[in-house]
């Protein structure tokens, strides 16, 4: 069974770009989730997708957003990047929404110069 | 808002050692979830504790969840060198996907 896997593995973008992170759920997963890994905050939440209907956003600006698919593929998009936004970016998926444990994917390591 | 304290955030021990982590919270969480992360990879979950005062054991690893539903803990008997890694409580609330994390505990555990 193939896990959560998430497309590219390292970015480095500059300030101002925008950049859009792929995440594949495991097969029959409906629900994904995003974190933001950083050391100073640890994870934090940005949002929740489930059945392509976003179901919760975390505290972080506009310029974060997603998208869920059909499939259940879940992209994230960061617009305007900041070097702030130098983070590891994890997708999770569940089979349904409810937090009772989530299957992590290895994340996108992006760093903004 | 709901916080998750994680303790301590460092522990170096030696082979064969007994520890404990603690998450405590002053919110009440619908599940508690422990996860283990390997440097360069996502988290890895251990356990889900759902029932307040459940006690759950994987192995050497004793997770128990207090009875309020505010607090639990991480027991390791007996740590291994392959037991090293960043530990991550996670509380969850009713339907809803979103996860409050723990700082993590970064364990060593040296031969």
């Amino acid at each position: 069974k193939a896990g959560v896997t998430q497309t590219p593995r390292y970015l480095i973008k500059t300030r101002g770009q925008q950049v859009t992170l792929s995440c594949s759920p495991i097969s029959g997963h409906r629900s994904v989730s995003w974190y933001q890994q950083t050391p100073g905050q640890g994870l934090q939440f940005l949002f929740e997708y489930f059945s392509e209907t976003q179901r919760n956003k975390g505290n972080f600006p506009g310029r974060f957003s997603g998208r869920q698919f059909s499939n259940s593929r879940s992209e994230m998009n960061v617009s305007t990047l900041e070097l702030g936004d130098s983070a590891l970016y994890l997708c999770a998926s569940s089979t349904n929404t409810g937090g009772y444990g989530y299957t992590f994917g290895s994340g996108t390591r992006l760093t903004v110069v | 808002t709901q916080l998750l304290e994680q303790s301590p955030q460092f522990l170096s021990i030696q082979e064969g050692e007994n520890l404990t982590v603690y998450c405590n919270s002053s919110s009440v969480f619908s599940s508690l979830q422990w996860y283990r992360q390997e440097p360069g990879e996502g988290p890895v979950l251990l356990v889900t504790v759902v029932t307040g005062g459940e006690v759950k054991k994987l192995k050497r690893l004793t997770f128990q969840f207090g009875d309020a539903r505010k607090d639990s803990s991480l027991h390791i008997t007996a740590a291994q060198p392959g037991d090293t890694g960043l530990y991550l409580c996670a509380g969850g609330s009713g339907n809803t996907g979103k996860l409050i994390f723990g700082q993590g505990t970064t364990l060593q555990v040296k031969p």
